[in-house]
C-alpha cells in the first residue's frame, strides 16, 4: 500500500463545474497536509495547506481533512481552463519528511 | 518564485560519468530537499537537510550524494550517472515556526531536467 494514494485520472470536467479530488494516506501521524498544483513542465507549487479536521476555504478552492478516516480532499468551484493541472497532495509527519502521492491531472474543457 | 534557483537546468551526460547538481537558496530556510519526479511515481525523495552538515536519507537515496557546506547550498552528486536516474530533479526548501516542523511549506526551485545516455 503507498503511503499517500490519489484517485486515479485523469479527471475531466467542463467549465464551470466543480473539480473533485481525493487523496488517502496510510500514516496516523501525519499532522500537516498540502495540496500543490503543477502545470506541464513547470515546479509544483503550493494552492492548499490544512493542519485539522474540517474545511478550509480560499476563493474557488475548498480543503477538507478527516483524521478518523485518514482521507484529505480537494474541491475546485466553478472550475476554469487555467485549473488545468496535475495536482499532488502531500502529507507531512512531526519527522518532517514529506510524502507525495503521483497526482491527478485535471483538464477543464471550455 | 521563493527565491531558489537550481543549476544546471538542463544537463545531458553519459552513463558512468560524475554529475552535481546544485541548488541556491536566498531564504536563508533551515530545510532542503531534493526530489526526483518520474512519470507514474510523482515525487520521491531523494535526500534532505535539517542545517548545514546535517542530511539524512530518503526514500530513493541509493546511488545519491549530498552535501550542505552553507545554509544556502545543498548539492547532489551522482557519483556514477545510471541510465534510471533519467529523470527531473526539484530543489525544495521550507522554514521552521513556532508550530513546529509539521507545519511547514515547501517551496520548489525550477527544477534540473537531467538526461543519462
Amino acid at each position: 500500500q503507498k503511503e499517500v494514494e490519489q484517485n486515479s485520472g485523469p479527471l475531466s470536467v467542463p467549465e464551470g463545474a466543480i473539480a473533485s479530488l481525493n487523496c488517502t494516506y496510510s500514516d496516523r501521524g501525519s499532522q500537516s497536509f498540502f495540496w500543490y498544483r503543477q502545470y506541464s513542465g513547470k515546479s509544483p507549487e503550493l494552492i492548499m495547506s490544512i493542519y485539522s479536521n474540517g474545511d478550509k476555504e480560499d476563493g474557488r478552492f475548498t480543503a477538507q481533512l478527516n483524521k478518523a478516516s485518514q482521507y484529505v480532499s480537494l474541491l475546485i468551484r466553478d472550475s476554469q481552463p487555467s485549473d488545468s493541472a496535475t495536482y499532488l497532495c502531500a502529507v507531512r509527519t512531526n519527522a518532517g519528511k514529506s510524502t507525495f502521492g503521483d497526482g491527478t491531472t485535471l483538464t477543464v474543457k471550455p | 518564485d521563493a527565491g531558489i534557483t537550481q543549476s544546471p537546468r538542463h544537463k545531458v551526460t553519459e552513463t558512468g560519468t560524475p554529475v552535481t547538481l546544485r541548488c541556491h537558496q536566498t531564504e536563508n530556510h533551515r530545510y532542503m530537499y531534493w526530489y526526483r519526479q518520474d512519470p507514474g511515481h510523482g515525487l520521491r525523495l531523494i535526500h534532505y537537510s535539517y542545517g548545514v552538515k546535517d542530511t539524512d536519507k530518503g526514500e530513493v537515496s541509493d546511488g545519491y550524494s549530498v552535501s550542505r557546506s552553507k545554509t544556502e547550498d545543498f548539492l547532489l552528486t551522482l557519483e556514477s550517472a545510471t541510465s534510471s536516474q533519467t529523470s527531473v530533479y526539484f530543489c525544495a526548501i521550507s522554514g521552521t515556526s513556532g508550530g513546529g516542523l509539521g507545519t511547514d511549506t515547501q517551496y520548489f526551485g525550477p527544477g534540473t531536467r537531467l538526461t543519462v545516455l
